[in-house]
């Protein structure tokens, strides 16, 4: 049973524009929730993190909304840039992200110039 | 400079032989995990160890098997009852926050 759902594989949008990534989860005991962007053939990069106490969180062109009630989140990027182009993965802790991390999927953001 | 580094970058084996894929950190982290990426997939936990000489299974431990005998390293074993090895795998450490290495993508042929 999948935990944690980026149901969206990819997105496409034009530069300048903003970028809305969904990701919806099922466990409630979830209490913190992170952004990792993932260049091919490379590790993942911590982007932005929000904690189950905050509704959002913001870091520059990044910004995290979590909706507890509907447990989903989502990471807004304004404005996108190309080279924001990149695989997106959600991921999720229940010991305030110091402990194993559940991740979605993940969705491929293509940002077009 | 700390981080995580993963060798080799690039892994090739033949089917039905064991290979071992490296892991080291100097962050000082006591957690460290091994996942596996496959298209469509995400990032799948493979095992975990959360201190020296103690490791758990994740999702996904069927075929392969890990060490942690020193708080740097934790090496990743594919064994040869791995039925789908061909995959990236990524290890990462953790305290606060996670690490990850650049990644093995190791090839079965």
């Amino acid at each position: 049973d999948q935990q944690v759902k980026q149901n969206s594989p990819s997105l496409s949008v034009q530069e300048g524009r903003i970028s809305i990534l969904n990701c919806d989860y099922t466990n409630s005991m979830f209490d913190y929730f992170l952004w990792y962007k993932k260049y091919p053939a490379e590790g993942p990069t911590f982007l932005i993190s929000i904690s189950s106490i905050k509704d959002k969180n913001e870091d520059g062109r990044f910004t995290v909304f979590l909706n507890k009630s509907a447990k989903h989140l989502s990471l807004h990027i304004v404005p996108s840039q190309p080279g924001d182009s990149a695989v997106y993965f959600c991921a999720a802790s229940d010991q305030g992200g110091s402990e194993k991390l559940v991740f979605g999927k993940g969705m491929k953001l293509t940002v077009n110039p | 400079d700390g981080g995580i580094t993963q060798s080799p970058k690039y892994l090739f084996r033949k089917e039905g032989q064991n290979v071992t894929l490296s892991c080291e950190q100097n962050l000082n982290h006591d957690a460290m995990y091994w996942y596996r990426q496959d298209p469509g997939q995400g990032l799948r936990l493979i095992y975990y160890s959360q201190i020296v000489n103690d490791f758990q299974k994740g999702d996904i431990a069927e075929g392969y098997s890990v060490s942690r005998e020193k708080k740097e390293s934790f090496p990743l074993t594919v064994t040869s009852a791995q039925k789908n090895p061909t995959a990236f795998y990524l290890c990462a450490s953790s305290s606060l926050g996670y690490t990850f290495g650049s990644g093995t993508r190791l090839t079965v042929v």
